[in-house]
């Protein structure tokens, strides 16, 4: 079983829509979070990290997690098409990332 | 960004000979990771460092070995390379309590 698990899509949504990406981890005693976004051939940058259950905002990115299911979850309200990227989840302990979830955002 | 710098940010190689690639960061964080990223598979943790030659193994260690005898430096060997290790290479550093990983440019190796 793979530490940390994600779709890869792609999940297409039309503009101004919410786009849901999830991810899953295996070890139950992982505490914290991070979601990155990486455009084709650039590096990844962070949106944001989270460690307490519950959601986290910030802009038009909410970032939820539980921690019982084991599941993170990144929220994108009002969909642009610039979003259009790769978005990763990782666990802090190690920096172990998914395999990224490919959002497609349509004018 | 941490300054976080990889060199060479391409190269060919062939089959067989040794490549070593380098990251070097201008801050002083405690943690340094090497990726490689294939298409479908997302970013696989190769190497990790917690501290000047403290060394562990990531998800896909096999064919490559790494050391950090500097705070600034981690390098990545590849001592024969193959084919597959053709791929897009990434080093990244944090801090220690660090809410915040960053990335270098990434290195292009194609081994022929």
């Amino acid at each position: 079983q793979k530490e940390v698990e994600q779709n890869s899509g792609p999940l297409s949504v039309p503009e101004g829509a919410i786009a849901s990406l999830n991810c899953t981890y295996s070890d139950r005693g992982s505490q914290s979070f991070f979601w990155y976004r990486q455009y084709s051939g650039k590096s990844p940058e962070l949106i944001m990290f989270i460690y307490s259950n519950g959601d986290k905002e910030d802009g038009r990115f909410t970032a939820q997690l539980n921690k019982a299911s084991q599941y993170v979850s990144l929220l994108i309200r009002d969909s642009q098409p610039s979003d259009s990227a790769t978005y990763l989840c990782a666990v802090k302990a190690r920096l172990v990332f998914g395999t990224g979830t490919r959002l497609l955002v349509s004018p | 960004d941490a300054g976080i710098t990889q060199s060479p940010r391409h190269k060919v190689t062939e089959t067989g000979t040794p490549v070593t690639l380098r990251c070097h960061q201008t801050e002083n964080h405690r943690y340094m990771y090497w990726y490689r990223q294939d298409p479908g598979h997302g970013l696989r943790l190769i190497h990790y460092s917690y501290g000047v030659k403290d060394t562990d193994k990531g998800e896909v260690s096999d064919g490559y070995s790494v050391s950090r005898s500097k705070t600034e430096d981690f390098l990545l060997t590849l001592e024969s390379a193959t084919s597959s290790q053709t791929s897009v290479y990434f080093c990244a550093n944090r801090a220690e309590g660090g809410t915040e990983a960053f990335f270098g440019q990434g290195t292009r190796l194609t081994v022929v």
